[in-house]
């Protein structure tokens, strides 16, 4: 069955960076496009990027250029989020989400268990 | 931006109750929606896909319909493992998310 298992949880200073990673199994890693999604505390969930395992394209979110980003490592079926420079507003839950497959099918159908992110001095 | 809006914010129903979630749009999306369901501590489950399409091993008792702006979520015949946070998402322009409603036990 389709599995995606994020890295453990993180506490970080106001300034400094955070790399999680999402490990992909159970399906063709290459077919499908990942994305990560954050959920902070009363906050609606929001995409922040994503990456097409297949062709290595990348996108991120224009709230979250020049601070997010996104790569794989296809041998490992793994892709990983770097987020920059953060602030006390980043701590929040990450997810990465599978996007279907094909141009037709394009909600998350499956989910990471999630990475929490604390920022704290 | 596509601004996605549910209501009621939080809903409180009984087990065995048909319940109706509402999810409207700033703009058309088509049939482009989604619906997920989130408990505690887990991650968001996909529920409903293009409006009105179950996904994989997602019971009967969950329907979804609308296009265009207007959509909602029936949930039949309320089961106690029914009671989480639902978020419909939009994917016809980039990707959003509603603020979600909570439904409670009452």
């Amino acid at each position: 069955q389709v599995q995606l298992v994020q890295s453990g949880t993180e506490v970080k200073k106001p300034g400094a960076s955070v790399r999680i990673s999402c490990k992909a199994s159970g399906y063709t890693f290459s077919d499908h496009t990942l994305f990560w999604v954050r959920q902070a505390p009363g906050q609606r969930l929001e995409w922040m990027g994503w990456i097409d395992a297949g062709y290595g394209d990348t996108k991120v979110s224009q709230k979250f250029q020049g601070r997010v980003t996104v790569d794989k490592d296809t041998s490992a079926t793994t892709v990983y989020m770097d987020l920059s420079s953060l602030t006390s507003e980043d701590t929040a839950i990450y997810y990465c989400a599978r996007r279907g497959y094909g141009s037709g099918h394009l909600y998350f159908d499956s989910w990471g268990q999630g990475t929490l992110v604390t920022v704290s001095s | 931006e596509i601004v996605m809006t549910q209501s009621p914010a939080i809903l409180p129903a009984s087990p065995g109750e048909r319940v109706i979630l509402s999810c409207r749009a700033s703009q058309s999306v088509g049939s482009k929606l989604a619906w997920y369901q989130q408990k505690p501590g887990q991650a968001p489950r996909l529920l409903i896909y293009d409006a009105s399409t179950r996904a994989t091993s997602i019971p009967a008792r969950f329907s979804g319909s609308g296009s265009g702006a207007d959509f909602s979520l029936t949930i039949t015949s309320l089961q106690s493992e029914d009671f989480a946070v639902y978020y419909c998402q939009q994917y016809n322009e980039w990707y959003t998310f509603g603020q979600g409603t909570k439904l409670d036990i009452k």
